[in-house]
Parts: structure tokens; sequence; C-alpha cells
């Protein structure tokens, strides 16, 4: 499989508890996104990385969130002491990425998203 | 400020009839525009992209997109729509200097009756 895979696929959980996701992006690629998406809603950024950094985070993730990439590949999303507004599909995506602000190779620019981890907060 | 909006929250269509979902962008610099297609409970799947070049894209499952700059839309349009294009669609854009992140539209749900 050549896709983005997340993991568990849903996730029901009681309020205050800690659940984390993974997220194994397209082998290649070297940027790899949280989203999260609620219903009726498009999906919104919470974080990315390139490579193993994590370069950039919304406001929208609090300190009860967390997200590594240690080795650059596979990532993972913890949110911890959960709260039923955390309720939400949480959507891992993957690029390939370049360094300029040319176009690009060819298939970058795009992001492409894995199947998401829905989330339960009961 | 970078945003996406998708006027339409709901498109109807009958099978056979042409189809377009429209979308309008605002973004720094020269945009990258997407369009992306999901369906209940699943990921969003990519459908087709402008980055430079001819306004009139093409993309997945018959579906094209036209640029138009002087009035920031990317409108995505198909000649005959199928029963099986009902699902839900999001634009979304990048701008050309903000590698990172992709503002995405609230989404149009798209129904086409037979």
């Amino acid at each position: 499989d050549t896709g983005v895979s997340q993991d568990p696929r849903h996730k029901i959980t009681k309020r205050g508890q800690n659940v984390t996701f993974r997220c194994d992006p397209i082998s290649e690629h070297n940027r790899l996104y949280w989203y999260r998406q609620t219903l009726g809603q498009g999906p919104e950024f919470l974080t990315y990385f390139q490579n193993e950094a994590q370069l950039e985070k919304s406001r929208l993730l609090s300190d009860r969130f967390s997200a590594e990439r240690p080795k650059g590949s596979f990532s993972t999303l913890e949110i911890q002491r959960t709260e039923q507004g955390d309720s939400a599909m949480y959507l891992c995506a993957s690029s390939l990425g370049h360094l300029g602000q040319g176009v690009g190779p060819p298939g970058g620019n795009t992001i492409y998203f894995g199947e998401g981890s829905w989330l339960t907060v009961v | 400020a970078q945003s996406v909006a998708q006027p339409e929250d709901q498109v109807n269509v009958a099978e056979g009839n042409p189809l377009t979902v429209k979308c309008t962008y605002s973004v720094s610099g020269n945009p990258y525009l997407f369009w992306y297609v999901q369906y209940p409970n699943r990921g969003l799947q990519f459908l087709l992209k402008y980055i430079t070049g001819d306004n009139l894209v093409k993309g997945s499952y018959g579906f094209e997109a036209e640029f138009n700059k002087s009035q920031t839309s990317f409108h995505l349009k198909k000649p005959s729509a199928l029963v099986s294009d009902s699902a839900l669609y999001f634009c979304a854009v990048r701008g050309q200097y903000n590698f990172n992140k992709f503002y995405f539209g609230s989404g149009t749900k798209l129904n086409v009756k037979p």
C-alpha cells in the first residue's frame, strides 16, 4: 500500500483519558501534516513536520496536544486529558516538498490524506 | 490573510447534466489551488490542482476546474454528472510563499439524482 495510513480509525474514550493516533505517510514524502475536521467543516491545520522537525503549530493545538515525528517517518498525535470538544476526525496528510519557490517536482505541492482517525470523547 | 470560500453548502443536479461547484480564494502571491472529494467517513481524495500554466486543468473521474485570476475563482466542473459523484467537495488554497499550510473551504455537498 503506497497511501497514507492512520491508526486507529475509530477511538471512543472517556473524558480525561489520553489518546494517541499514529500516521504512516507515503514513504518518500518528507512533509507530514495533521489536520482536524469537525462535522460540517473543512479540515483545519494543526501542525506540520518537515522530516523530523516540527516547523509550525496552529493556535488550535493547545498544550494538551503534542505531535512527534521522531525519525522523520511515522508521526504520532497525542491528546492528553481529552475533552468533549476534542471529538473530531484527525486527518494526517503527507507531501513531497522542496525548498524553492518554484513549481517543484512532479507530484509535489499536493498533500495526500489518510482515511482519518475518528475520536469520540464521552 | 489566506482563505477559501465555497458559497454553496449544497448543489443538486440530475444525472447526465453538467455540474459546477464554486470556489473563490484569497491568497498572498500566486495561488496553488486544489480540489478534494470526501466520501462519508473517509479521508479526502485529491482530484486536481492548478499551479501554473493552462487555466483549465483536468483531473480524476472526468472532473476539471477553471482558474480565473481576475475573479479569484477556481470552479470545479464536470460535463455529465454521475450518481456516484455524490459526495462532499473541498476547495483548498496554498500560498506561493507558505509551503506548509493549506486552507480549506467549508465544503459543498453534491447531490446527483438519478
